[in-house]
């Protein structure tokens, strides 16, 4: 299994930017995928979950209506699209394979497999 | 959201010590708990799911217990290559995680 993020950079304050994740090794389809992410300096926040198909779609608080993740599932990868970015949003963003599965509206997933991280850093 | 809460934030150890981590939830998470290992500029690594099962790979001197909303992990012989950031994570809900525990060479 290999996730490779990309797209990372320096955004000004109200921009947007769209990071990618790039996977193989695995059967990208047939999994949820997720993105965490990690201020400089603190703890990892669980940020956005998609499934497998790509037909549902989960956010945390803090970015529901600026973020929107997607998948491209012929290219096995995935995305995060991301507006109306603000300071707090500065982070190293990792992909991650989930464990778990998803029954209803909740989601039991922790995570075996990350991508190394992209940085995104918004600042004027 | 649940909230995790670890202590210590952080601990000095030595090579051979038993280390001990906590991790309390907020409210009853079952068994739904992981352990990750995050090393300075790298990627979390997953020691530990549904409290105590070991992932793939990982040495068997790391070792998890608790259910409901008190866990713990365990290295029982502290190696070199153990001194980094410890996360716990819930996910009986969308994922949370503790704010991390460093174990730092004393």
């Amino acid at each position: 299994v290999q996730l490779l993020e990309s797209g990372g950079g320096l955004e000004q304050p109200g921009g947007s930017l769209i990071i990618s994740c790039a996977a193989s090794g695995f059967t990208f389809s047939s999994f949820a995928m997720n993105w965490v992410r990690q201020a400089p300096g603190k703890g990892l926040e669980w940020v956005a979950g998609i499934s497998g198909g790509g037909g549902n779609t989960y956010y945390a608080d803090s970015v529901k209506g600026r973020f929107t993740i997607s998948r491209d599932n012929s290219e096995s990868t995935l995305y995060l699209q991301m507006s109306s970015l603000g300071a707090e949003d500065t982070a190293v963003y990792y992909c991650a394979k989930p464990r778990g599965y998803c029954s209803g509206s909740n989601c039991y997933w922790d995570f075996d497999y990350w991508g190394q991280g992209t940085l995104v850093a918004v600042s004027s | 959201a649940i909230r995790m809460t670890q202590s210590p934030s952080s601990l000095s150890a030595s090579t051979g010590d038993r280390v001990t981590i906590t991790c309390r939830a907020s409210q009853g998470i079952s068994s739904y708990l992981a352990w990750y290992q995050q090393k300075p500029g790298k990627a979390p690594k997953l020691l530990i799911y549904a409290a105590s099962t070991l992932q793939s790979g990982v040495p068997s001197r790391f070792s998890g217990s608790g259910s409901g909303t008190d866990f713990t992990l365990t290295i029982s012989c502290l190696q070199s290559e153990d001194f980094a950031t410890y996360y716990c994570q819930q996910y009986y809900s969308f994922p949370t995680f503790g704010q991390g525990t460093t174990v730092e060479i004393k």
